[in-house]
């Protein structure tokens, strides 16, 4: 089945050591995105990726990068994780075209707990 | 700005029908969405409507769109108890395809 997978589920961290949380896609859309979901919250979007076009949202703090190395690969590195970086990270993808975005689709999530 | 705002708690009891409300700003979206959320999982996309329709219905969901009022509803027919979760109501943003989420509405079940 195609889908969004992301790994691992869960990921401990120490306060500072960096982290890179990985989604991959079986479903060759163009676009991927991150979203962080702290609890009781709406997910809210980090970056995206159209292809190799990188797009940050004015918002998201330095500390977080992304890489996306192929179509179906996109990396969320968190490069100093603070106790307030504990939340779950939602990946999504979707197909662009000449009629603008398509749904979204979202992998599982990572869970990850800051120490 | 855009924003989509939802009431936080619904209770049923298993049978009834479930209805969740959101209503949201931006006039110019083209798809609202309806996301599920179960503990500690991603968001599972349950449906999604068109803005120039009024009404979607697939199986036990209904989608009713009233575009003047901005108010988009979900009613969720013989409601089970594994229907409990929480319920995102999205408008996509019409440059860029961004979703802007609701708080999330947690439906409980009760048998």
């Amino acid at each position: 089945d195609a889908m969004v997978i992301q790994n691992p589920r869960y990921q401990v961290t120490q306060f500072g050591k960096p982290v890179t949380l990985s989604c991959s896609q079986t479903l060759n859309h163009n676009v991927m995105y991150w979203y962080q979901q702290k609890s009781s919250q709406a997910p809210k979007l980090l970056f995206h990726y159209y292809d190799k076009d990188f797009n940050n949202e004015a918002d998201t703090p330095d500390n977080f990068q992304s890489r996306r190395p192929n179509t179906s690969f996109c990396f969320l590195d968190i490069r100093s994780p603070g106790l307030g970086d504990a939340a779950m990270y939602l990946c999504a993808t979707s197909r662009a075209g000449r009629g603008g975005r398509e749904t979204q689709y979202f992998g599982p999530g990572t869970r990850l707990l800051v120490l | 700005g855009e924003d989509v705002e939802q009431s936080l708690f619904l209770s049923v009891r298993e049978g009834d029908s479930s209805v969740i409300n959101c209503t949201y700003t931006d006039s110019s979206s083209t798809y609202l969405y309806w996301y599920k959320q179960e503990p500690g999982a991603g968001l599972q996309l349950l449906t999604y409507i068109f803005s120039n329709m009024d009404m979607k219905q697939d199986q036990r969901l209904t989608v009713l769109l009233n575009k003047k009022d901005k108010h988009l509803s979900l009613r969720i027919a013989d409601t089970q108890t594994g229907d409990s979760a929480i319920y995102f109501c999205a408008e996509a943003d019409n440059q860029g395809g961004k979703l802007i989420f609701g708080q999330g509405t947690e439906l409980s079940v009760k048998p």
